[in-house]
């Protein structure tokens, strides 16, 4: 079947980095997104990795590994903001987005 | 610029009835989503629409249908409603097809089905 694993739960301290794993098995991959999604919000995006290696984006970073279908999203220098839901998601080979089950991150003072 | 917009914001249904969801893309984007959230769950793709023309479905039964019009605004029917479609329906749009297409989402729609 088709699937991406992610933590259901990250605690880390302000100003800390914490790090969101995903792996995933589906048929086909056409890329890995990141999304946000705050309580009662809509998801909004935050990187994309189709090829192996790092993406930057300020204060958020966002790593692939195809070979092994694995990623991760790099929060840095966080924020009491950043408390939210972050999901990966990829599209398979069948235009099927598929997302994760997403990974609460709460932020302690 | 206006964001994606969907109707109606809250919706309230009974058990075997009819929906219908509508959705407007961000001006200029010629892709629609539709997706189901589950509280405490990632969005469930449904479908994918590009150019008018059904381009993804997910593991949905026949009861969900959605069509794209000409201005790339979109609809979601669910016939025959069951409880179990009580959800968060979200729509995004994106300004073409492929995966590195950011996608953005719509405040949602939030179907109740007693």
């Amino acid at each position: 079947g088709q699937s991406l694993e992610q933590p259901s739960e990250v605690t880390a301290v302000e100003g800390a980095i914490v790090q969101i794993n995903c792996t995933y098995q589906t048929s086909g991959f056409y890329g890995l997104s990141w999304y946000q999604q705050h309580d009662g919000g809509a998801p909004t995006f935050l990187s994309y990795n189709a090829l192996d290696g790092l993406e930057e984006t300020g204060r958020f970073s966002s790593f692939l590994s195809r070979s092994d279908s694995y990623g991760y999203l790099l929060l840095q220098e966080l924020q009491m903001k950043d408390s939210a839901s972050y999901f990966c998601a990829v599209r398979d080979r069948a235009s099927k987005i598929i997302f994760g089950s997403g990974t609460r991150l709460s932020i302690r003072p | 610029d206006a964001g994606v917009t969907q109707s109606p914001t809250h919706l309230i249904k009974t058990r075997g009835q009819q929906v219908t969801l509508r959705c407007s893309p961000i001006s200029g984007h010629k892709s629609v989503s539709w997706y189901q959230q589950v509280l405490g769950q990632g969005p469930q793709f449904i479908f994918q629409y590009y150019e008018k023309e059904e381009r993804g479905r997910g593991n949905f039964p026949d009861r969900f249908s959605a069509r794209q019009f000409p201005n790339y605004s979109s609809e979601l029917n669910v016939n025959a409603l069951l409880l179990g479609d009580s959800a968060l329906y979200l729509c995004a749009s994106s300004p073409g097809q492929g995966a590195y297409n950011e996608q953005f989402f719509g405040p949602g729609t939030r179907l109740t089905v007693l």
